[in-house]
């Protein structure tokens, strides 16, 4: 069972905005603001999309952006295209300087 | 641009040490503003993060509970390098192993290739 709590899959057609959704605890996102998304293409390793909840490392496109409300945080692409389909992961540092991620949400372009 | 090269067994026997190394190029494995981590991902555990080790004037470690019993990071400066051992391993710790360098809060921003690691006799 994951720290965090993300949706199994989510999908859309190309040009669509979806959100994938990252649920954890005051102990990890809510009580910090170091929440980081990561994309993963099969047998590649995950590729830093997001850091501190909302900004984008460089080389990341603007299509990508991300907040947090309470306990959850949120991760945004819109105009969807065929090569943002992938595996998601969101994770958190947690009280005790750990690193927690989330179970990982597959996202679909129809 | 930092680069990060695995390497080490791709298999191990039960109750062995998992020993796996990552280089670094493009970074100082001291530097003051990195920490240098191992994780794994397997179908059953997912994305797992298993610790790190960071130099702000003197060494420090942070390990997941999950494996803090077992697991070591050492960092060698003399080769920009660090290495992950996982003692006494069973079969459920079959999985991709990967080296990330993180900065601060800011997210692991560069990964090795990953290696798979079967546990087998």
């Amino acid at each position: 069972q994951s720290a965090l709590t993300q949706p199994a899959s989510v999908s859309g057609s190309p040009g669509q905005s979806i959100t994938i959704s990252c649920t954890g605890t005051s102990s990890d996102v809510g009580g910090y603001n170091s929440v980081s998304w990561y994309q993963q293409h099969p047998g590649k390793a995950p590729k830093l999309m997001i850091y501190e909840v909302s900004n984008r490392p460089s080389g990341v496109s603007n299509r990508f952006s991300g907040s947090k409300s309470g306990n959850t945080a949120s991760l945004t692409i819109s105009g969807l295209q065929a090569e943002d389909e992938a595996d998601y992961y969101c994770s958190s540092y947690r009280t005790s300087n750990t690193l927690v991620f989330g179970g990982g949400t597959k996202l679909t372009v129809l | 641009q930092v680069q990060m090269q695995q390497s080490g067994p791709g298999l191990v026997k039960p109750s062995q040490t998992l020993s796996l190394t990552c280089a670094i190029s493009g970074d100082s494995v001291s530097s003051n503003n990195a920490a240098w981590n191992w994780l794994r991902q397997s179908p059953s555990r997912g994305l797992e993060w298993l610790g790190r080790a960071y130099y702000r004037s003197k060494w420090s470690y942070d390990y997941a509970l999950s494996v803090k019993s077992r697991i070591t990071i050492n960092p060698d400066t003399s080769k920009s390098q660090f290495s992950l051992q996982l003692n006494a391993v069973t079969p459920e710790d079959t999985a991709v192993y990967y080296c990330a360098r993180g900065l601060m809060m800011k997210g692991l921003d560069s990964w090795g290739q990953g290696t798979l690691v079967t546990v087998s006799s």
